[in-house]
């Protein structure tokens, strides 16, 4: 069974603080995928990023930072100097068994950026 | 870009009625999925489609059903709509590709009174 655990329900800082969103999952399978979307006030799904299990690299997209670690299961995002337009429920999704079914997804975490 | 469509925005319905909820992606994509989003319980999974005429159970299939006639198109189907079905329902498609991310079309907010 797929799990995926986002322990931190609701997130408030301050405009320009950074802030990190935990992700951990479960899954016996040895081939997956983890992503993250970020869901805004409007409602729409984005897609942010992808990483396989096999691609434990850290990876760095402007001001948004994720930190893949299989030896904890877990699937970090940061966001450094954070900014009123990334208030957004954030998920975090895993798929694994070949990637043909759905995503497990995370409960989501409410991120609220106070200007 | 991946535009996937959903009929309706928000919809309201009595309870017992049929109830469709129809989605469109225009990018050849082979799978399409319908989750439910409920707040403090994130996005579950109710059926999903490898390609036309064909579908899969997801984890909470009861209660609906679900048509795919024609590849871009992925409809949700409930037989006979009640108020535990109130909820935002989002459809996905996804390239049977070497990537694995699903793109999501606005969500349709259902309440069944």
């Amino acid at each position: 069974a797929q799990k995926v655990t986002q322990a931190q329900t609701e997130i408030s800082v301050v405009e320009k603080e950074d802030v990190t969103l935990d992700c951990v999952y479960e899954t016996r399978d040895t081939t997956y995928y983890l992503f993250w979307y970020k869901q805004p006030p409007s409602g729409e799904l984005v897609f942010l990023i992808r990483r396989n299990s096999f691609d434990e690299q850290n990876e760095i997209s402007g001001r948004y930072s994720w930190n893949f670690q299989k030896s904890t299961s877990s699937f970090n995002f940061t966001i450094t100097a954070s900014q009123v337009v990334d208030s957004a429920v954030y998920f975090c999704a895993l798929n694994s068994g070949g990637g043909a079914d759905g995503l497990t997804f995370g409960k989501g975490t409410h991120l609220i950026i106070q200007p | 870009d991946v535009k996937v469509t959903q009929s309706s925005r928000y919809l309201v319905k009595r309870t017992g009625e049929k109830v469709f909820l129809e989605c469109v992606q225009d990018m050849d994509h082979e799978n399409m999925f319908w989750y439910r989003q409920d707040p403090g319980l994130g996005l579950r999974l109710i059926y999903f489609s490898y390609d036309v005429k064909m579908k899969e159970k997801g984890d909470i299939p009861e209660g609906y059903s679900v048509s795919r006639e024609k590849k871009e198109r992925f409809s949700l189907i409930l037989e006979s709509a009640s108020t535990n079905q109130t909820s935002m329902y989002l459809c996905a498609s996804r390239s049977q590709g070497t990537t694995y991310e699903q793109y999501f079309g606005p969500g349709t907010r259902l309440t069944v009174t």
